[in-house]
């Protein structure tokens, strides 16, 4: 199985600043075959299901705002979040959808400093 | 306007059954492979089975291989997932989840839409 693991488990950050949220896989999501990376990043809300925010390591989904980017390759990943709005507040997930079974992180938490 | 309506759930005592439900709409329901992941209490995401678009391709999670069956209906757009044999660990709220399309064949994929998930509680 590929292990996810998320750093740091959460964190606090001014409004209008930046976010930065590691994901490290166990081995690589990185398929040459079509050079893509398998990783997905989610947002989860109190009370709500996960929201799908980035997939192939980097493409946005539609209508999820430019502030919020995808980096990485291979097994090191990077969720960024500019200008941190109050809305952001929620916790970030990691996924990889590489192999079976689906793994994903075990959370990081943003809240505002 | 894609949407996911599960229903099932509750209460049941360990080594009780019971049967999720979840209805797609808005989209071709059966041209997507859908998944269900698990969420216990205060705690992260789990994965818990897949299905393929055409129902002939199953995958369980180690937890709940054996007890837990996976299926679809596509003339009914309805993913169902029975559980038997129900464990206190498998109290979790349980979501079902639509693949996105950026899997390699009917391979595992990342998911697009959710459900609002539904709650099971196993407890004597």
């Amino acid at each position: 199985d590929i292990v996810m693991t998320q750093s740091p488990d959460s964190l606090a950050v001014s409004l209008g600043e930046r976010a930065t949220i590691n994901c490290r896989s166990s081995q690589s999501v990185f398929y040459s075959g079509n050079n893509n990376n398998y990783l997905a990043w989610y947002q989860q809300k109190p009370g709500q299901p996960p929201k799908l925010l980035i997939f192939w390591a980097s493409t946005r989904e539609s209508g999820v705002p430019d502030r919020f980017s995808g980096s990485g390759s291979g097994t090191h990943f990077i969720l960024t979040i500019n200008s941190l709005q109050a809305e952001d507040v929620a916790v970030y997930y990691c996924q990889q959808y590489y192999s079976i079974p689906i793994t994903f992180g075990q959370g990081t938490r943003l809240e505002i400093k | 306007e894609v949407q996911l309506l599960q229903s099932g759930g509750g209460l049941v005592q360990p080594g009780g059954s019971l049967r999720l439900s979840c209805i797609g709409s808005g989209y071709d329901f059966s041209k997507y492979g859908m998944t269900w992941v698990r969420q216990a209490p205060g705690k992260g995401l789990e994965w818990v089975s897949h299905i393929t678009s055409g129902g002939y391709t199953t995958d369980y999670g180690d937890s709940v291989e054996g007890r837990f069956t996976i299926s679809r209906d596509n003339s009914k757009n309805t993913l169902y997932l029975q559980m038997n044999n129900l464990r206190v660990e498998d109290t979790a709220r349980y979501y079902c989840a639509k693949g996105g399309g950026y899997s390699t064949g009917y391979g595992p994929d990342a998911f697009d839409f959710w459900g609002q998930g539904t709650s099971v509680t196993v407890s004597s």
